[in-house]
């Protein structure tokens, strides 16, 4: 069965410095993965997908996400931490069946302090 | 540009009520999704439908039924609302309906409905 898991449940960052947001993923064939970002009180917004082809994908916002087979990981990252970037970031995979339906993780929050 | 509307945002039931969800949609998509989001627990998928006339089970379907009359919406109901039932819910939808990859797979949410039943 397909899954993800982003293990850790928040991460704290000081604005200005990297951030990475971490995902697994266990799938059957080959993965498409995507990450999701949700502002408080809002419904949550495509950031980036891996389908095929570069292992580095570039999404919004300035973020990018690293595809690493070996390691069945899908890292979000992004070089210099935003205030503004403090949401709750959602990894999913693409179920098998079912439409095609997205399975999402647990979500983990980012806090960017000032 | 009104994307996928929800409604109500809020919503406060009593056991036992009926209530529908609404949801639509004005990019002319193929997909439509409800989730529910629990703390924790992600998004779980609750029904879908890949078309007009089209609608299926997802994870989480127990209580809720719902029905793609048209393209455009796609309304959920809570047959008789349970405390269990407490969650936020999203309409989602997509271009793709999940037949092969095209790489429309990105969905757009609605804003959420607040749903806390007693």
């Amino acid at each position: 069965a397909q899954s993800v898991a982003q293990p850790e449940d928040q991460v704290n960052v000081a604005e200005g410095n990297p951030l990475t947001v971490k995902c697994t993923y266990s799938v059957s064939g080959n993965p498409y993965l995507f990450w999701y970002v949700q502002y408080p009180n809002r419904g949550l917004q495509f950031l980036l997908k891996y389908i095929t082809g570069d292992n580095l994908v570039k999404g919004s916002y300035g973020f990018e996400a690293e595809f690493n087979k070996s390691q069945t990981s899908f890292h979000l990252k992004k070089p210099s931490a935003l205030v503004s970037d403090s949401a709750l970031y959602f990894c999913a995979v693409r179920g098998l069946g079912q439409g095609g339906k997205l399975i999402f993780g647990q979500g983990t929050e980012l806090s960017v302090k000032p | 540009n009104a994307g996928v509307t929800q409604t109500p945002k809020f919503q406060v039931l009593k056991t036992g009520q009926s209530m529908t969800l609404q949801c639509a949609q004005d990019m002319n998509h193929e997909y439509m999704s409800w989730y529910r989001q629990d703390p924790g627990m992600g998004l779980r998928l609750i029904h879908y439908s890949v078309g007009a006339g089209i609608t299926d089970q997802g994870e989480v379907p127990n209580g809720y039924n719902v029905s793609r009359s048209t393209t455009e919406d796609f309304p959920l109901r809570l047959l008789s609302a349970a405390p269990s039932q407490t969650s936020v819910y999203f309409c989602a939808s997509s271009y793709s309906t999940g037949q092969g990859v095209t790489g429309n797979e990105k969905l757009f949410f609605g804003s959420g409905t607040q749903l806390s039943v007693l």
